[in-house]
């Protein structure tokens, strides 16, 4: 199976603030990757697939990035409802794997 | 509007079986990629399974040969047994579609609000 490797594991921020969070993969997936952000309590929310294409409704400021196997989540400007974890997805081939998730919370 | 609600979830003994459900409306089953993600408790979300067109299914190697992935047309229904649990699939249980085309994807995006299984004697 594909090991998706998911840093920083957490990160302290400030609303404002730049937050980049990357994804790197064992092998090539093209651009076959998701972004999912999950508050407490909650079902995770798609907020990027296939790297960079943004889910309807969800916010400008989160934009994604890269191919084959490196691939980065950026927050420009970090809002008080961003804070949450976050995980990617590969969904390139089966079984689908998620990175071990990114906890963003308050610095 | 599209909506998944999973049931069957509880309290079961190392090596015992349960049978989750996922009821779905607003799509079909039949022509739908639907997954089966689990998250244990504090932790991780982690890809399951997933059945689609003509009853194809893919598990992951944690759960291969004990779980089976179902679906029933006529009650657009997809189903998850659990056999031989242990004590490390206990977790939420969220039902999901993986909306996909061809060989594309559009990402895994409508989850129901999942279903809690706890392996514990």
């Amino acid at each position: 199976a594909i090991q998706m490797t998911q840093s920083p594991p957490s990160l302290s921020a400030s609303v404002g603030d730049r937050v980049t969070i990357t994804c790197r993969a064992s092998q090539g997936i093209r651009n076959d990757l998701n972004w999912y952000q999950q508050k407490p309590g909650k079902a995770p929310k798609l907020l990027i697939y296939s790297t960079s294409t943004l889910q309807s409704g969800v916010p400008s400021r989160f934009s994604g990035s890269g191919s084959g196997t490196d691939f980065t989540l950026t927050i420009a400007g970090l809002q008080p409802e961003d804070f949450a974890t976050y995980y990617c997805l590969q969904d390139h081939i089966y079984p689908l794997t998620f990175g071990g998730g990114t906890k963003v919370d308050i610095k | 509007e599209v909506q998944l609600v999973e049931s069957g979830g509880g309290l079961v003994q190392p090596g015992g079986s349960l049978r989750l459900s996922c009821a779905v409306s607003g799509l079909t089953v039949s022509s739908s990629y639907m997954n089966w993600v689990r998250q244990p408790p504090g932790k991780g979300l982690e890809w399951v399974s997933v059945i689609y067109s003509g009853d194809t299914t893919f598990y992951s190697d944690s759960v291969k040969g004990r779980f089976t992935c179902s679906r029933d047309i006529s009650k657009n229904t997809v189903y998850l047994q659990m056999n031989s649990l242990r004590a490390d699939d206990t977790a939420l249980y969220y039902c999901a579609r993986r909306n996909s085309y061809g060989s594309g994807s559009y990402g895994i995006d409508v989850w129901g609000p999942g279903t809690t299984v706890t392996v514990s004697s």
